[in-house]
């Protein structure tokens, strides 16, 4: 059983104000990502991170940063709020390692509605 | 660029029939494979991960096969049941940075 956490698990926010949202694991993996997912469509990398001090952006251009100070906890940060933002987003973390290590574990998901 | 398809988008089935999902990618070039089910609003389970020198995987009911060469993997669903309802996604990781390109997923909906 997966131990990844994601709060809140829904956010609804006037537009300009700066989120958080959080991202914690359990498992001691070093890899962790954030996913941006709008209905209907694929998932978009926004964010990943290797390990302690390790971030990069995704595939998707994307206005938020992330951190990695502590292995468990990977926090995505919105500075100023719009609602193009409002997205469902997933947060994952896998062993890394190769073979089966690299099964991503997912988290609920957070969704952010921005007025 | 790898781009992964999945077929059919939509699929609703009777309770207890056998059905099989597609998914297609552009690249052979592949670490691995990897197949996940999405429940209405809460994240994704991984059911199973193919690597790139295996052919198929199971897990209870659920096989999952991968042709390389063809750039095909079916997931194939025995005895299917309602609490299989859900959006199966499938993912290849590929890239010098392995990362995972997604399909858009197939909705299955299994009737009683």
């Amino acid at each position: 059983e997966a131990d990844i956490y994601q709060t809140p698990r829904y956010l609804v926010i006037g537009t300009g104000k700066k989120i958080t949202l959080e991202c914690s694991q359990t498992m001691g993996h070093d890899k962790m990502y954030w996913y941006q997912q709008d209905p209907g469509m694929e998932l978009h990398l926004i964010h990943y991170s290797y390990g302690v001090n390790s971030t990069e952006k995704g595939d998707l251009s994307s206005e938020s940063t992330v951190s990695r100070i502590r292995t468990e906890h990977f926090p995505l940060t919105l500075e100023s709020a719009r609602p193009s933002h409002t997205s469902q987003y997933l947060c994952a973390s896998s062993e890394g390692g190769g073979g089966l290590q690299e099964t991503q574990y997912f988290g609920p998901g957070t969704r952010l509605l921005v007025l | 660029k790898q781009e992964v398809t999945q077929i059919p988008a939509a699929l609703s089935v009777p309770e207890g029939e056998n059905l099989v999902l597609n998914c297609s990618f552009t690249d052979s070039a592949i670490y691995n494979l990897q197949w996940f089910r999405q429940d209405p609003g809460k994240g994704l389970t991984s059911l199973l991960l193919i690597q790139s020198s295996q052919r198929e995987q199971t897990s209870g009911r659920l096989n999952a096969s991968l042709d390389k060469s063809s750039g095909r993997s079916t997931l194939y669903i025995a005895a299917s049941q309602p609490g299989d309802s859900a959006t199966y996604l499938c993912a290849v990781e590929a890239g010098n940075n392995r990362k995972l390109i997604w399909g858009l997923g197939t909705s299955l909906a299994v009737n009683p």
